[in-house]
């Protein structure tokens, strides 16, 4: 158990619907990062929080947006889905945006949001 | 931009064979290096790590060895397990890269042991 909880742990839905994901971080983690697993596109990075501020996007589509909260949980809000959408959804922490020496980059993943577009 | 190269699966082992899954990155700093596993149905895990030149990560009987001069990160294991069975991703960050310290993946290599 990584300390990153997600939920919900499936969700599926139509075409044209709006849809939000929540992460929690481990405990005393600043960053939140966002990720999408894909058949056809494999790992791709979507966005960075630190602290409540966006520190990054990545490929990351317009109809795609996320915010971090004071608790420093998070939400990544998914509208107009296509089918295309259809994928998994990881949420990540890590100490602060470099952790420092040992921890230089390292993040904790929580088991993901699998989403289905019909 | 990063980049991280991983070697085509599946690989196919029987129990006890020893592995090798090979992983080349390409960073403009000075990246730290993960393997994470992922096993059927489950996230992402990460097995091991290495920050520097020239550091091991290990973890369950798990090595990978940061090599700066050939810009690798190959994972082995000397006896692999049914368990074992799982895609294996390798992936850096660059954390001095600005405040983007993202994970940039390799396309994951799938493991199946047989007995």
């Amino acid at each position: 158990d990584s300390g990153v909880t997600q939920t919900p742990k499936h969700l599926i839905t139509a075409t044209g619907q709006r849809v939000t994901l929540r992460c929690s971080p481990r405990s005393g983690d600043l960053s939140v990062y966002w990720y999408q697993q894909s058949l056809d596109q494999g790992l791709q990075f979507l966005i960075h929080y630190y602290n409540g501020e966006e520190r990054a996007k990545g490929n990351i589509l317009e109809r795609f947006s996320a915010q971090q909260f004071p608790d420093l949980h998070s939400e990544l809000n998914l509208s107009s889905l296509e089918l295309g959408d259809s994928a998994l959804y990881f949420c990540a922490s890590s100490v602060g945006l470099a952790g420092g020496p040992r921890a230089r980059g390292t993040q904790y993943f929580g088991p993901g949001t699998r989403l289905t577009v019909l | 931009g990063d980049s991280v190269t991983q070697m085509e699966g599946p690989v196919t082992l029987s129990e006890e064979a020893f592995l090798t899954i090979n992983c080349t990155y390409t960073a403009t700093g000075y990246p730290s290096l993960f393997w994470y596993v992922q096993y059927p149905g489950e996230g992402l895990q990460l097995l091991l790590k290495a920050t520097k030149a020239d550091d091991k990560g290990s973890n369950k009987g798990f090595e990978a060895t940061y090599r700066k001069e050939t810009t690798s990160f190959h994972l082995e294991k000397g006896s692999v397990q049914v368990s074992d069975s799982a895609v294996y991703f390798c992936a850096l960050s660059d954390p001095d890269g600005g405040t983007a310290s993202k994970l940039t993946f390799g396309t994951g290599t799938r493991l199946q042991v047989t007995l």
